[in-house]
């Protein structure tokens, strides 16, 4: 099945920029979504689409997927970013029609 | 804004049997096609299953086919994961989560936990 890998981690000061990867086999030809999940909380959409915004998502947060790494960038970095980040794509075509990336824990030092 | 809310979860013996429950509300239930997804404690994300809005098609992981159960009653706006044969490996917290768009998980829920230990 289809695998996506991210880093485990990612650290970034506040006010700066995190870049969170997703890398898959030519996943620059699947559309990727991204979750953010909280402590204790429920994962909540933050992009779709590799770069589009659900409403109530602040324009720090963008996307963009080339070839095989997509890439979620969390611009003006705030304490509430500090998360778990995972990208996800559909894979109509196989048995396993969601996969999940391995997960990054954002760090705001 | 969509809620959802899950029940059901707790604590069961290896090999036995659990039904999980999502209540449904502020959107259009019947419309949507919709997901159990979990998360076991400390690692990611893992899809379970879905249905499609009349219940006439489902899809599983290889790891639950033949176990679990995903059903949906429209007129109760409710979602149903019968879940038997628990393993040690089923421990999670499950969440149930929506497809207003069926290649994504719109919304979710809080999630309930299923512990499987002797």
């Amino acid at each position: 099945s289809y695998v996506l890998t991210q880093p485990p981690s990612v650290s970034v000061a506040p006010g700066q920029t995190a870049r969170i990867t997703c890398g898959g086999n030519n996943i620059g030809s699947k559309s990727v979504h991204w979750y953010q999940q909280k402590p204790g909380q429920a994962p909540v959409l933050v992009v779709y689409d590799d770069s589009d915004r659900p409403s109530g998502i602040p324009e720090r947060f963008s996307g963009s997927n080339s070839e095989n790494t997509a890439t979620l960038t969390i611009s003006r970095v705030e304490a509430g970013d500090e998360a778990d980040y995972y990208c996800q794509v559909w894979d109509s075509s196989s048995d396993l029609l969601y996969v999940f990336g391995t997960g990054t824990k954002v760090t705001v030092l | 804004e969509v809620q959802l809310v899950e029940s059901g979860g707790g604590l069961v013996q290896p090999g036995g049997s659990l039904r999980l429950s999502c209540a449904a509300s502020r959107f259009s239930f019947s419309r949507f096609w919709m997901s159990w997804v979990r998360q076991a404690p400390g690692k990611g994300l893992e899809w379970v299953a879905n249905i499609n809005q009349d219940g006439s098609e489902k899809n599983y992981v290889d790891s639950v086919k033949g176990r679990f159960t995903i059903s949906r009653d429209n007129a109760k706006n409710s979602l149903y994961l019968q879940m038997n044969s628990l393993r040690a490996e089923d421990t999670a917290v499950y969440y149930c989560a929506t497809h207003l768009t069926l290649r994504l998980f719109d919304y979710w829920g809080q999630g309930t936990l299923v512990t499987v230990s002797s």
